[in-house]
C-alpha cells in the first residue's frame, strides 16, 4: 500500500473550514483514499473515502487532485466535537485481503 | 443496524497469563480484522479473519490467534502475556465483496499487563 503523509497538527477556529491535507504520491491506479478520525481512546471512526472523484457525505468532503497524488479532507464547519486525529490511508481494493495501515495522522484541535 | 460490539470494556492481567477478547460484527458483515493500538501510535493490523480462516497477518507472533465464528463474531487470544501487550486492541468489521471494503471499528478493549 502506498504511503502517506499529514502533517502532525493544526488548529481550527469553531465554526470555519478545517481543510486537512494528505500527500499519497506513490498511489496506484487500484488503490482507495480513506479517512478515518479517532478521539481520544476511542475507536476509529470512517469518514468518507474516494478513488478518483471527489465525494461529500454528511460528515465531510474529499477533494482527490487529478493525478491522486495528494488529497484535502474538508470539515465544512468544525465544531469542538470535531477536535481528534484524523488518518488518512490509501486502501488496495483488490480481493479480499486487506488491512488499514495507520500513520501518525493529524491532531486537529478546534478552538473556541 | 447494530454497529461492532467489543468485550470486555476493559481488563486486567498479570504477565505470562492469558486473555480473550470478543468482537461482534456489524450487521450484514462477513470479514472481522483485529488491530493493536498502543499508547500514543496509530493502531497496527494483528490479524483479518474471512470466512473463518486467517486472511492475512500483521508482524505480530504466534502467540497472538484468532476465531471467526459462523455467526461472523471473533475472538482474538493472546497467550504468555508481556508488558508490552499493554494496549488498546481494537476489532473492525467490513463486508468484502464490494469494490471498497470499509472497515467499521467497535470501541475497543483496554488491556492492562501487570
Amino acid at each position: 500500500d502506498a504511503k502517506t503523509t499529514q502533517p502532525t497538527s493544526m488548529d481550527c477556529a469553531e465554526g470555519r473550514a478545517a481543510n486537512l491535507p494528505c500527500n499519497h504520491s506513490t498511489i496506484s491506479g487500484n488503490e482507495y483514499v480513506y479517512w478515518y478520525r479517532q478521539i481520544h481512546s476511542q475507536g476509529p471512526q470512517y469518514i468518507i473515502h474516494g478513488l478518483k472523484n471527489n465525494e461529500t457525505n454528511e460528515m465531510a468532503s474529499l477533494i482527490i487532485t487529478e493525478d491522486r497524488k495528494s488529497s484535502t479532507l474538508i470539515l465544512p464547519h468544525a465544531t469542538l466535537r470535531d477536535t481528534a486525529v484524523y488518518y488518512c490511508i490509501v486502501v488496495n481494493s483488490g480481493g479480499s485481503n486487506y488491512k488499514l495501515t495507520f500513520g501518525k495522522g493529524t491532531l486537529l484541535t478546534v478552538n473556541p | 443496524e447494530t454497529g461492532v460490539t467489543q468485550s470486555p470494556t476493559h481488563l486486567i492481567k498479570t504477565r505470562g497469563q492469558q486473555v480473550t477478547l470478543r468482537c461482534s460484527s456489524q450487521s450484514g458483515h462477513n470479514t472481522v480484522s483485529w488491530y493493536q493500538q498502543a499508547l500514543g501510535q496509530g493502531p497496527q493490523f494483528i490479524f483479518q479473519y474471512y470466512r473463518e480462516e486467517e486472511n492475512g497477518r500483521g508482524n505480530f507472533p504466534p502467540r497472538f490467534s484468532g476465531l471467526q465464528f459462523p455467526n461472523y463474531s471473533s475472538e482474538l487470544n493472546v497467550n504468555a502475556l508481556e508488558l508490552d501487550d499493554s494496549a488498546l486492541y481494537l476489532c473492525a468489521s467490513s463486508l468484502v465483496g464490494l469494490a471498497a471494503n470499509t472497515q467499521y471499528f467497535g470501541p475497543g478493549t483496554r488491556l492492562t499487563v501487570l
